[in-house]
């Protein structure tokens, strides 16, 4: 089974400062994918990165960056530049490529103050 | 990206009558679909993973004839929550992956918008 963990249930940082949100994972399944959706209040999740287990280099995807730690089995969102608008919940989520399905964190509520 | 419609958006209904939720892939095949419970402030639960034509798997606890799930076509898969009960209020989410010129990411999840059901 996998397992999750986002410690950080609250974050605060403010207006263009960078953030990064913890993620850790534990799975056995030698060939996974690691996600990281945004939800905001409306309920809507919104994908925000991808990393696949065997690639080399860090996601990067416009002010979100994946800081993708194989050996530590962590990959931790970087936000950069924050913006009120990223006050939201964050998810983070392991796909089980075998089982073709994901199994995700607790989620971390965000806050930008101005 | 790929883009995934839920309907409806939020239902009300009466203890002991049964709601359907319907969940289709726009622009895509969806060649599985999986349905979520999320309670506030909360994780999503998976409750179920379906295959077009196929069975729906569902996961440990969660009733099969409580929330029955079709998945007739590519881009359908309806929920019904049949006879709510108050306990049954929560925000349901489907999701879809597959295949399609919109598809940039294998095994990539498409979330649809969830329906918030609160049964009185």
């Amino acid at each position: 089974a996998q397992k999750i963990t986002q410690t950080q249930p609250g974050m605060f940082v403010q207006e263009k400062e960078a953030v990064t949100l913890d993620c850790t994972y534990d799975t056995s399944d030698p060939s996974y994918g690691l996600f990281w959706y945004k939800q905001p209040s409306s309920g809507e999740m919104i994908f925000l990165i991808y990393q696949g287990s065997y690639d080399q280099q860090n996601a990067t995807e416009g002010r979100y960056s994946l800081n993708f730690q194989k050996a530590r089995k962590s990959a931790n969102l970087v936000i950069s530049a924050s913006q009120l608008g990223d006050s939201a919940m964050y998810f983070c989520a392991c796909l089980n490529t075998n089982a073709g399905k994901s199994t995700f964190g607790d989620g971390t509520t965000l806050t930008v103050k101005p | 990206g790929a883009v995934v419609s839920q309907h409806p958006s939020w239902v009300i209904c009466k203890s002991g009558t049964s709601v359907k939720i319907e969940c289709r892939s726009l622009d895509f095949q969806a060649t599985t679909m999986f349905w979520y419970r999320q309670f506030p402030k909360q994780s999503l639960m998976l409750m179920a993973t379906s295959n077009e034509g196929s069975k729906a798997t569902y996961e440990q606890g969660v009733e099969k004839d409580k929330f029955l799930i079709n998945h007739a076509s590519l881009t359908l898969s309806t929920l019904t929550v049949t006879s709510a009960h108050p306990e049954d209020s929560s925000f349901y989410i489907c999701s879809a992956k597959g295949t399609g010129p919109s598809v940039a990411v294998t095994d990539e999840q498409f979330f649809g918008p969830g329906t918030r059901l609160t049964v009185l």
